[in-house]
């Protein structure tokens, strides 16, 4: 399977909001709502953001959001903070023998 | 809250096989996927494979045949063989959970880079 396309770099001033776009195929982002995000710090792990599109967990705080139109998910960071610095990655499950692919990872940069 | 830990060789001579353990505590392996998840140098992540706590596997295509993923729920671990390995190869190594395939990866383990050496 493919890998999902993400753009490389995306970027906002402190304050402002930001999109990253995750897209797919309707064999992945369009057909399933299993898409997830995650911020990677330099030299940390990923972190868990968003999940079934949608959903944060626990201790995630409300200005990361997530959305889907079609085969295009989305990940929105309002309220920039310096902190939101990061690579962010997108995945998707791929309904074929439980499998599923990451995007190619966008690098945030708070300006 | 479960934690998850890498351990294991930092070095692996070429066409040998790269093993790694992770270490679970924290809470039950019970129902949960156990997966494995490679990040070479300045790249993005690649899905390795999953044990489910019923001893179920499934890996990636592209790493088929090389790859066997093992649980051992009496010493709450799971391990990663990799073999025939090569430069490519190379990479961060991380162990994450999740409750349903693909639904999210959380948590993760804090990563360990495994060198393949010719």
């Amino acid at each position: 399977q493919s890998a999902l396309t993400q753009p490389p770099s995306a970027s906002g001033s402190p304050g402002q909001s930001v999109t990253i776009s995750c897209t797919g195929t309707s064999s992945d982002v369009g057909g399933y709502n299993y898409v997830s995000w995650y911020q990677q710090h330099p030299g940390k792990a990923p972190k868990l953001m968003i999940y079934e599109v949608t959903k944060r967990p626990s201790g995630v705080p409300d200005r990361f959001s997530g959305s889907k139109a079609g085969n295009t998910a989305s990940l929105t960071v309002s309220g920039l903070q310096a902190e939101d610095e990061a690579d962010y990655y997108c995945s998707s499950y791929t309904g074929s023998h439980n499998l599923g692919v990451f995007g190619g990872g966008t690098k945030l940069t708070v300006l | 809250q479960v934690q998850l830990q890498e351990s294991g060789p930092g070095l692996v001579k070429s066409s040998e096989t790269l093993s790694l353990t992770c270490s679970v505590s924290g809470g039950s392996m019970t129902h949960y996927y156990w997966n494995w998840i490679r990040q070479p140098p300045g790249k993005g992540l690649e899905w390795i494979g999953y044990v489910y706590s019923n001893g179920d596997t499934n890996y990636n295509p592209s790493l088929k045949g090389r790859v066997t993923i093992s649980l051992d729920t009496s010493k709450n671990q799971f391990t990663l063989n990799l073999n025939s390995v090569t430069a490519a190869d190379t990479a961060v190594y991380y162990c994450a959970t999740e409750d349903l395939p693909w639904k999210g990866f959380d948590p993760w383990g804090q990563g360990t880079l495994v060198t393949v050496s010719s």
